[in-house]
């Protein structure tokens, strides 16, 4: 069974920092990886999905990369600002199926 | 475009009540995703319809749980006898093809059970 694991739980950084957020799978047999957003009360909004094939995907000042034979994937975000204080969820997508299993996320406060 | 949308935004409900919660997908996908986001679990895939095939319900909590997408379009989830364990945000996503696109997410129906 597919386990994602996002570390940390929670981050606080200036305002113009540059930050990683990580992402832990345990089944590296995935189809693809997606990085969303959540806002508070909000649905998820879609940022980066990276085939299995790709080592990484870049929108802006957001780059995801993927190593799939280490289960692992990151999302950098570079001079942060206050408006990415949200939620960030990780999810795989797996062979053979079309469900995403996600990380429990890493909530991101970005101090003015 | 006008992305995914739900309806009620809110449900609240007493125990024992059944609930249907509503989900308008993105014009033209052919694939269409219920999750479950709550406290305790995190979120959690419920059912995924792709065109005419058979569902997948491999992630229905219990046979309370039901969906049906009529014409290849909206679809229903409705919970029977709810319960106070099913309060939770149930989310919906639509993605053109399945087979791995991007899944585009609603805002989601916040169902609390009293």
């Amino acid at each position: 069974k597919q386990e994602v694991t996002q570390i940390p739980a929670a981050l606080s950084v200036p305002e113009g920092e540059n930050l990683v957020l990580n992402c832990s799978f345990t089944d590296s047999a995935i189809y693809n990886l997606q990085w969303f957003r959540q806002d508070p009360g909000k649905g998820l909004t879609s940022l980066l999905l990276i085939q299995s094939s790709q080592r990484e995907q870049t929108s802006g000042r957001l780059n995801a990369s993927l190593d799939k034979s280490s289960g692992r994937s990151t999302l950098y975000i570079a001079a942060s600002q206050p408006g990415d204080s949200a939620t960030y969820l990780c999810a795989v997508n797996g062979f053979g199926n079309e469900k995403l299993t996600f990380g429990t996320g890493t909530r991101l406060t970005i101090i003015p | 475009g006008a992305g995914v949308s739900q309806s009620p935004s809110n449900k609240v409900t007493e125990k024992g009540k059944d609930v249907e919660l509503r989900c308008d997908p993105i014009s033209g996908h052919t694939a269409l995703y219920w999750y479950r986001q709550s406290l305790g679990q995190g979120l959690e895939f419920l059912i995924y319809f792709q065109g005419n095939s058979a569902p997948d319900k491999s992630g229905l909590p219990s046979d309370r749980f039901s969906a049906e997408r009529t014409g290849g379009s909206v679809s229903t989830l409705t919970i029977q006898r709810t319960q106070q364990e099913d309060s939770a945000v149930y989310l919906c996503a639509s993605s053109p093809r399945g087979l791995g696109d991007t899944q585009y997410f609603g805002p989601g129906t916040r169902l609390t059970v009293l």
